[in-house]
């Protein structure tokens, strides 16, 4: 299995709402990523775990809260968003090591 | 700082004809460097990588990239671009600063003439 699996596929959310994006790794990778990429941008780095702790911290507003409960799953929690922060939502699984990224299908996120 | 440049934009061939897509980038030690695809709303694909040894890696599809540390340069090719070749191309390397991290260059949109 060399997937990683996001879901949903499309989501709309108005700003009060609360949701969650999952992604879903059975690679063994110890090292999972979240990238936000704009349309006819390269993704931009916003997260990375590695052995399910918090790493890398791209100064991402708190509004995008990050949670990794154990090594195959990765949750992105959302609350308040602005539409600004509609987006292709992509998420990333690697080993800890400088191997290649996996990348999900993403998660297009429309806020309204 | 580390970074990754594709000078090219767009770039339009014609179904048939050949492809190189150019990648530059600036990091001070030894780079980790990939191309990855991406169609219309979807992730991204890895197309192939270099670590080390031969500068000429070849990947899939039928595309090869070539590595020329004087130049700084990683540029992919495709001697002969089908229709379906059509997509975002990105270049990135692979930074270590305590973790891996993925810096992406700008991307090249390519579009192919039937």
């Amino acid at each position: 299995d060399t997937e990683v699996t996001q879901t949903p596929k499309h989501l709309v959310m108005g700003m009060t709402n609360k949701k969650s994006l999952k992604c879903e790794q059975h690679m063994g990778h110890r090292a999972m990523y979240w990238y936000k990429q704009k349309a006819k941008k390269p993704p931009e780095l916003m997260f990375v775990y590695s052995y399910e702790k918090l790493s890398i911290n791209e100064s991402v507003p708190s509004r995008f809260s990050p949670e990794c409960p154990n090594s195959s799953l990765l949750n992105l929690h959302l609350h308040a968003l602005q539409p600004e922060d509609s987006a292709l939502y992509l998420c990333a699984s690697s080993q800890i090591s400088n191997t290649e990224a996996f990348f999900g299908q993403g998660t297009r996120l429309t806020v309204v | 700082a580390q970074s990754v440049t594709q000078p090219d934009i767009h770039i339009t061939v014609s179904e048939g004809a050949s492809l190189e897509l150019r990648c530059n980038y600036s990091y001070g030690a030894t780079p980790y460097l990939f191309w990855y695809v991406q169609s219309p709303g979807q992730g991204l694909q890895l197309l192939l990588k270099y670590f080390s040894g031969d500068t000429l890696v070849q990947g899939i599809k039928g595309f090869e990239a070539e590595f020329k540390r004087s130049q700084s340069s990683f540029n992919l090719r495709k001697p002969s671009v089908h229709w379906s070749d059509a997509a975002e191309y990105f270049c990135a390397v692979v930074v270590t600063s305590g973790t891996y991290k993925y810096i992406f260059g700008t991307g090249t949109r390519l579009k192919v003439l039937a």
